[in-house]
């Protein structure tokens, strides 16, 4: 069973550019998180979906950031008109139901989003 | 809302020997979860611990271990017989354990070092 898999692993973009970030859930779960990390901080929540539903988007900043998790394929992270400040690891974690049921989070490697 | 504090942004520890992370945290909630993370240079995040707040025991997985203080709102992790394997970035976290919230609260972790 693969792990969460996301990809990039790194991907480079110029102001006013967008920015896709991928995430392919480990198979059997239906609950995908996205995380933003800034350079030596902690994990900042984005926004939580299920499948063709966001269910919790209050870390998501309200412009140019957009999340989907289709019924087939995987959960697709959007920045659209990148700035400088965009730069910084995205990661995607994923779990077979909700985090209150006792659900264990997976996370994966990463996305390192960098705007020139 | 919550916030996780970790006072010591760097930590280093002699092979085999203890160490013990900080963690404190702020909520008015009196049922929740406690994570200690991990995460190597490949970057993916890795759960170490996980603390139920209703639970007064201690969590232990091998040699980690946590001392859960509830009425102080500290978490710290307890490394024994350190490894050179070990050496990581190490992230406490927060998750409400009410109705409709699922994500995880990060503090700005603490590098952790391991001397040969």
């Amino acid at each position: 069973n693969a792990g969460v898999m996301q990809n990039p692993r790194h991907l480079v973009r110029r102001r006013g550019q967008e920015a896709r970030l991928r995430c392919s859930p480990m198979k059997g779960h239906s609950h995908v998180y996205w995380y933003r990390q800034l350079p030596e901080e902690g994990l900042k929540f984005m926004v939580y979906l299920q499948k063709e539903n966001i269910i919790d988007e209050s870390g998501m900043p309200k412009e140019r950031f957009s999340a989907e998790f289709p019924k087939e394929g995987p959960s697709i992270l959007r920045i659209q008109q990148v700035v400088r400040g965009d730069s910084a690891a995205y990661f995607c974690a994923s779990s077979r139901g909700t985090a209150r049921s006792g659900e264990k989070l997976f996370f994966g490697s990463g996305t390192q989003l960098s705007v020139l | 809302a919550q916030t996780v504090t970790q006072s010591q942004p760097e930590m280093s520890v002699q092979e085999a020997e203890t160490v013990t992370l900080s963690c404190t945290y702020d909520t008015s909630e009196s049922d929740y979860y406690l994570f200690w993370y991990k995460q190597p240079p490949s970057r993916q995040m890795i759960l170490v611990i996980r603390q139920e707040a209703y639970k007064q025991q201690n969590a232990t997985e091998n040699r980690f271990s946590v001392n859960f203080q509830k009425a102080a709102k500290s978490f710290s992790l307890k490394i024994s017989d350190s490894q050179l394997g070990d050496a990581a970035m190490y992230f406490c976290a927060y998750r409400s354990a009410q109705g409709g919230s699922e994500k995880l609260v990060f503090g700005k972790g603490t590098k952790l070092t391991v001397n040969p």
